[in-house]
């Protein structure tokens, strides 16, 4: 059974940084495409990042420059690097299994982030 | 501003058909045949009901379809049930690899 677990959410000042896992189970990390997607209070869903299987990575333009995508197969886990938030980059995170690159087949619990001094 | 517009809200009774358009305001995604569309119930995980505009996942029902026309994407509900009553995301591919959603439509079963 595929399943995402996602940690390491919780409270940041604005300007700190915060490192998101993802642990995955069911299948190898590195064989699919994975994307992470927030969502803020209220708010609708945004893919923030993805990485392909051929280790190529892309962001919004929201987070360009701030966040950073990375895959390790030992660990068998998803994380996304995020620095410099912002009030904004509060939200829930959810770590994503993509169906190809074309759709998100399987969704994690996701992962609380608030950004507030 | 979504590069996807939708209707913030539609309503219908029980048994009736309800549908929610999906505008594609770029010819960058409109030109991409890999729409997808998500349902959440509130405090919810989302759920994929359709990719690639019109397949539907193993265990969705046949209720739910999925169309494209032109830059205009569409779900329709037949023979809306309660349980139906969720937000709704489309989804689309884009040129910059990473894809991106609607604004959401919020179905309200009357």
């Amino acid at each position: 059974e595929v399943q995402l677990v996602e940690s390491g959410g919780g409270l940041i000042q604005p300007g700190g940084s915060l490192r998101l896992s993802c642990t995955v189970s069911g299948f190898a990390v590195k064989s699919a495409y994975m994307t992470w997607v927030r969502q803020a209070p209220g708010k609708g869903l945004e893919a923030v990042s993805v990485i392909f299987v051929n280790g190529n990575t892309y962001y919004a333009d929201s987070v360009k420059g701030r966040f950073t995508i990375s895959s390790d197969s030992s660990r068998n886990t998803l994380s996304l690097q995020m620095n410099s938030l912002r009030v904004d980059d509060t939200a829930v995170y959810y770590c994503a299994k993509n169906r190809g690159n074309t759709a998100i087949e399987t969704w994690g619990q996701g992962a609380l982030v608030s950004v507030s001094s | 501003q979504s590069a996807l517009t939708q209707p913030r809200s539609v309503s219908g009774s029980p048994g009736q058909s309800v549908t929610i358009s999906c505008t594609a305001t770029s010819s960058d995604v409109g030109s991409y045949d890999y729409v997808s569309w998500y349902q959440q119930h509130p405090g919810k995980v989302p759920k994929l009901m359709i990719y690639e505009v019109t397949k539907r996942p193993s265990g969705v029902p046949d209720r739910f379809s999925g169309s494209k026309s032109g830059n205009t994407a569409s779900l329709t509900i037949s023979g809306l049930q309660a349980e139906d009553e969720a937000d709704y995301y489309c989804c689309s591919y884009t040129s910059g690899y990473i894809l991106v959603f609607g604004g959401g439509t919020t179905v309200t079963v009357l």
